[in-house]
């Protein structure tokens, strides 16, 4: 139990467009998601928080409008990179929270974008 | 004072032999405290979590948990070649609602 599922696996755009990325709980309810973001050799970086229904919360520094969250269903959180560029190239990750791990989080298999 | 602090390693042990990892944290009201393994372009994955003080066991796994010196470990026993990756301890502090992890610790198994 316990799988959370991500869309695309891999992607590659223009700079300048938008990307969109799926997070998908598919057993359990997620009342909250979270999307990390890792550059190479780096830690997890947490950008943002998600609660089903309501405004996601950002971390310091991560601009609200360039990363748009949307959590519309306890089972569907999206990430949408507006007006990419190549320095948002870098793998994003989301996390599920919710029965049956109470507090656990459970993370999907990572989307990794690279931004041309 | 980092919230949550581990050797960045890389801790490189024998095949077979048993793997400790380390970690600390600075919240003392702390209740959650969760052990993953990330391999290299891979995203976490949960070994498992532990929430009370002593030894939790699974499989060859075992976290042990002092909250009196804020102190989590992870044993890896018969430790394999497969086992190496990046573990990442992480912690929900008291008033929090979110994960904070550790810069990982890097483990090497030596066939």
């Amino acid at each position: 139990g316990a799988v959370v599922s991500q869309h695309p696996s891999w992607v590659i755009c223009k700079s300048g467009t938008s990307v969109k990325i799926e997070c998908r709980s598919l057993d359990f309810q997620a009342t909250t998601m979270f999307w990390y973001r890792q550059f190479p050799k780096q830690s997890l970086m947490l950008m943002a928080t998600s609660n089903e229904g309501s405004k996601a919360t950002y971390e310091q520094g991560v601009e609200k409008d360039k990363f748009l969250i949307n959590h519309a269903s306890l089972t569907l959180s999206t990430l949408t990179v507006t007006s990419a560029h190549p320095e948002d190239s870098s793998f994003y990750i989301c996390s599920a929270r919710g029965a049956p791990g109470g507090d656990t989080q459970y993370f999907g298999p990572g989307t990794r974008l690279t931004v041309l | 004072q980092k919230e949550v602090e581990q050797n960045s390693g890389p801790l490189s042990v024998p095949e077979g032999a048993i793997a400790s990892l380390n970690c600390t944290y600075s919240d003392r009201g702390s209740q959650s405290f969760f052990w993953y393994r990330q391999y290299s372009g891979k995203s976490p994955e949960l070994i498992m979590f532990i929430y009370s003080n002593g030894d939790k066991e699974d499989g060859r796994f075992t976290a042990q948990l002092n909250k009196a010196s804020q102190y989590v470990s992870l044993l890896i026993r018969d430790s394999q070649p497969s086992d190496s990756a990046t573990y990442l301890c992480a912690v929900i502090m008291e008033y929090g609602n979110k994960l904070v992890f550790g810069a990982g610790t890097i483990l090497r198994v030596k066939s």
